[in-house]
Parts: C-alpha cells; structure tokens; sequence
C-alpha cells in the first residue's frame, strides 16, 4: 500500500540554524498538510497546501516557516531560525480529496533543537 | 476552535478485558475521526463517523457517535496487546485542518 514518507527520521540543529524538512506525499494524492506534536502534547495543524499553494495555517505557523512542492513529488518543509521549542515530531499528511477524506500521515521527523 | 476532551488519559488493562474510551466536546461536530499512533509512528485512520448514533464496528472494535453529534466513544471487545497504542480523536474544524484531542494512552498486558 502507498505510504506518506518522511526524511530524515531525526535531525538535530543548533538554535538559529535553519531546517528543512522533507516529504514525498502519496502520488496521486492532491492536498498536503504539516502537523506537529511537541512531547507530550497534543497534535497540532501547522499548514495545508493545494495546488501549489497555502490552504490555511495555524498561527504557529509564523514567518519562520515556510512550505515548499518544488517538484511533482516532493513537499518540504522549512524552519528558517529555530528555537528551542521547534522541538518536537513533524509529521506530514497528504490525501486524495478535501474534507472528510481519508488522511495518511507519514512516520514523522524528530526535530531536536539544542 | 472547538476543544476535544478525551478520557481517560491512561488505561491499563489486561489482555481479554473490554474497555471503552470517550471524545466529548461542548459543540456540535460536523464529523469525527479516531485515529491509533504507536510510538515513533504518525496517527493511522481508523474511522470516521459523520451522522448522529451512527455505529461502526472494525473487527473488535466498536465506535458510536453521540444522538446529537457532542460525543464519541471507542469499545475494545477482549483487547490484546496489539491494541496497546495511543487512541486519538479528531474533528475536521475546515476543509484544511484536523483538531486533535489529547488522546488515550491503552496499555494491554499480556
């Protein structure tokens, strides 16, 4: 069965670095999404994407952030200065149609800002 | 943004036992979602339920949606340590974006 995959599976940066987080969506799925879950907490909407551009974002999702479909498979996303508590799993979803769509989410990415 | 409460926080059984966890909220959903995370993974869909006492069953597992669309409930028949992961609620607030509750951490003993 087609999968969301996510690379790296860890990445560890220093506070102030920038990131870049990577996803290769379900091929012929059309609408894309980052959540986010801090240790312990909740899992929280940052950003959805569809047809090349911002659906809607949280208000987590600050200048700091930023996505990316630079090409027909992959769907990035970018911390440009991290902090501290940017810690937490990334993870990204993609799905075929809008609302009430089944949402495949991939394994994540553990960002450790140190 | 509507709230989701989730309960218990943590259960621990052992396996054959049944149990049955809740999604509540103050508002009306528009439909529901209860998803299962196992550590290191991201949630995996497990159903969706959008009318009103709508019942759903998925092998041992059995989901009901509240008469007027404020709560939800997840029923494990003879749990087993297969179904040890973190249970998860969630409303589809938009076209865009899902609101999760906190979750239910199910522990099964072997």
């Amino acid at each position: 069965e087609p999968e969301v995959t996510q690379t790296p599976s860890h990445q560890v940066t220093q506070m102030g670095q920038e990131v870049i987080l990577r996803c290769v969506p379900i091929s012929n799925h059309l609408y894309f999404y980052w959540y986010r879950q801090i240790l312990g907490q909740k899992v929280e909407f940052l950003v959805s994407f569809y047809n090349n551009e911002i659906s809607e974002k949280s208000e987590i999702f600050d200048d700091q952030f930023s996505v990316e479909r630079p090409d027909g498979s992959n769907f990035t996303l970018k911390i440009r200065s991290t902090k501290l508590e940017d810690s937490a799993m990334y993870f990204c979803a993609s799905r075929k149609k809008t609302y009430n769509s089944p949402l495949h989410f991939g394994n994540g990415t553990r960002l450790t800002v140190t | 943004t509507q709230l989701l409460e989730q309960s218990p926080q943590f259960l621990s059984i052992q396996e054959g036992e049944n149990l049955t966890v809740y999604c509540n909220s103050s508002s009306v959903f528009s439909s529901l979602q209860w998803y299962r995370q196992e550590p290191g993974e991201g949630p995996v869909l497990l159903v969706t339920v959008v009318t009103g006492g709508e019942v759903k069953k998925l092998k041992r597992l059995t989901f009901q949606f509240g008469d007027a669309r404020k709560d939800s409930s997840l029923h494990i028949t003879a749990a087993q340590p297969g179904d040890t992961g973190l249970y998860l609620c969630a409303e589809e607030t938009s076209g865009s974006r899902l609101t999760f509750g906190e979750g239910t951490q199910l522990t099964v003993n072997p």
